[in-house]
């Protein structure tokens, strides 16, 4: 079992729509949780963290971490075609290493 | 004003064959990366360095060794080349060790091994 999981998708929404990206994973030292997101052929950037349980909104997008179930969420509301794009989650821990999910990849339609 | 800037962007070369990719960033970072994104979009840590420091070496071939001549640049050369090693390499740069988890990447070197 891969230390992060994440639905690879494709995933395609209509605009406006709300979108649920989700994650799982196993390592109990994570402590905390990254949403990095990455055009195509560039390179991820950071869209939102979070550090142990709880939620955290920034303009559309809320991420939620719930470490009982070790389940991660990334919500956008109003989708726009501008989002589409592949989201990554991520955990760490003090070792200081990322372990990403394999990505989900998201496309919002006009 | 580029911030992770990696050279060369795209690299095609034969089996057995010796290349660099060369990294550099211009944040003031201490702590430089190096991941490999495969054909499934799988990120994968390979080293990390704080300050010139080795503190991260995962489980990659010897083939593969990085070299930090200061703070601002991470290079990473790869001996004797094989068809696996085909790949998208991304360079990140961050603020500290504390400061791991926004991490700054790099446009990505594209690599492929014929």
């Amino acid at each position: 079992q891969k230390e992060v999981e994440q639905d690879p998708g494709p995933l395609s929404v209509p605009e406006g729509a709300i979108v649920s990206l989700n994650c799982t994973y196993s390592n109990s030292a994570f402590q905390y949780f990254m949403w990095y997101r990455q055009y195509s052929r560039k390179g991820p950037e950071l869209l939102m963290y979070t550090y142990s349980s709880g939620n955290k909104e920034d303009g559309r997008f809320t991420a939620q971490v719930d470490k009982s179930s070790k389940y991660i969420s990334l919500f956008i509301r109003d989708s726009q075609p501008s989002d589409s794009a592949t989201y990554l989650c991520a955990g760490g821990g003090s070792n200081y290493k990322l372990t990403f999910g394999k990505g989900t990849l998201l496309t919002v339609n006009p | 004003d580029t911030a992770v800037s990696q050279t060369p962007k795209y690299l095609v070369t034969q089996m057995g064959n010796d290349k660099s990719i060369k990294c550099e960033q211009n944040l003031g970072h201490d702590t430089m990366y190096w991941y490999k994104q495969d054909s499934k979009k799988f990120l994968k840590i390979m080293f990390s360095y704080n300050n010139k420091e080795l503190i991260i070496n995962e489980t990659v071939p010897n083939r593969f060794s990085p070299k930090s001549p200061d703070k601002a640049h991470l290079n990473l050369h790869i001996n004797s080349l094989e068809l696996g090693d085909s790949a998208v390499y991304f360079c990140a740069s961050s603020h500290g060790l504390a400061g791991g988890f926004e991490q700054f990447f790099g446009p990505g070197t594209r690599l492929t091994v014929l």
